[in-house]
């Protein structure tokens, strides 16, 4: 079956760095994403990894080891908005099928 | 979410009664999911549409649920029979490919009583 982990929840302070990690074990691998929610709000876009490595999009980085099955995603300088749920989301067919993992509940404290 | 539509916003029912939730989308997209997320849950995949393909059906929890797009673009995903467990934000995404991000919609939140 497929499954995806994440931690329920994490709590950092504005200006500070934290990272989000997710594991996988999915029946194929065809890219991962990360995705920011707001209470009440639907989920955004914020990075998609395909190959192994690090992809940097200003304060947000996502990182990706497909051996391991495992991603992280690293948010700098945060903000008091980046108080959010993260998830995690893994297209695992060819047909572009994705599970997402339950989420990382993210609370930036002042 | 970038354009994506969903209708209603709300919907209270009683148990036991049918209810359709529709999709409008961003055009040009081919690719159409719909999730369903219960309080402080991750994304549960429903179903899936991509292009005249078959749609991959094998996240709907019951033969309550089903889901059709017409024409290649509205869709509409029906609950027959509501059970209170059916209580959930029920959201569809669309996507240009189905490996490119997915723009969501801002979801119908379903209650059954």
């Amino acid at each position: 079956g497929q499954n995806i982990d994440q931690p329920t929840e994490m709590t950092a302070t504005e200006g500070a760095i934290v990272q989000i990690n997710c594991t996988y074990q999915t029946s194929g691998f065809n890219g991962l994403f990360w995705y920011q929610q707001h209470a009440g709000e639907a989920p955004t876009f914020l990075s998609y990894n395909v190959l192994d490595g690090l992809e940097e999009k200003g304060r947000f980085s996502s990182f990706l080891s497909r051996s391991k099955g495992y991603s992280y995603l690293l948010l700098k300088e945060l903000q008091m908005k980046d108080s959010a749920s993260y998830l995690c989301a893994v297209i695992d067919t060819n047909a572009g099928k994705s599970t997402f993992g339950d989420g990382t509940t993210l609370t930036v404290k002042p | 979410g970038a354009g994506v539509s969903q209708s209603p916003s709300n919907k209270v029912t009683e148990k036991g009664k049918d209810v359709e939730l529709r999709c409008d989308p961003i055009s040009g997209h081919t690719a159409l999911y719909w999730y369903r997320q219960s309080l402080g849950q991750g994304l549960e995949f429903l179903i899936y549409f991509q292009g005249n393909s078959a749609p991959d059906k094998s996240g709907l929890p019951s033969d309550r649920f089903s889901a059709e797009r017409t024409g290649g673009s509205v869709s509409t995903l029906t609950i027959q029979r509501t059970q209170q467990e059916d209580s959930a934000v029920y959201l569809c995404a669309f996507g240009q490919v189905s490996y490119n991000e997915q723009f969501f919609g801002p979801g119908t939140r379903l209650t059954v009583l």
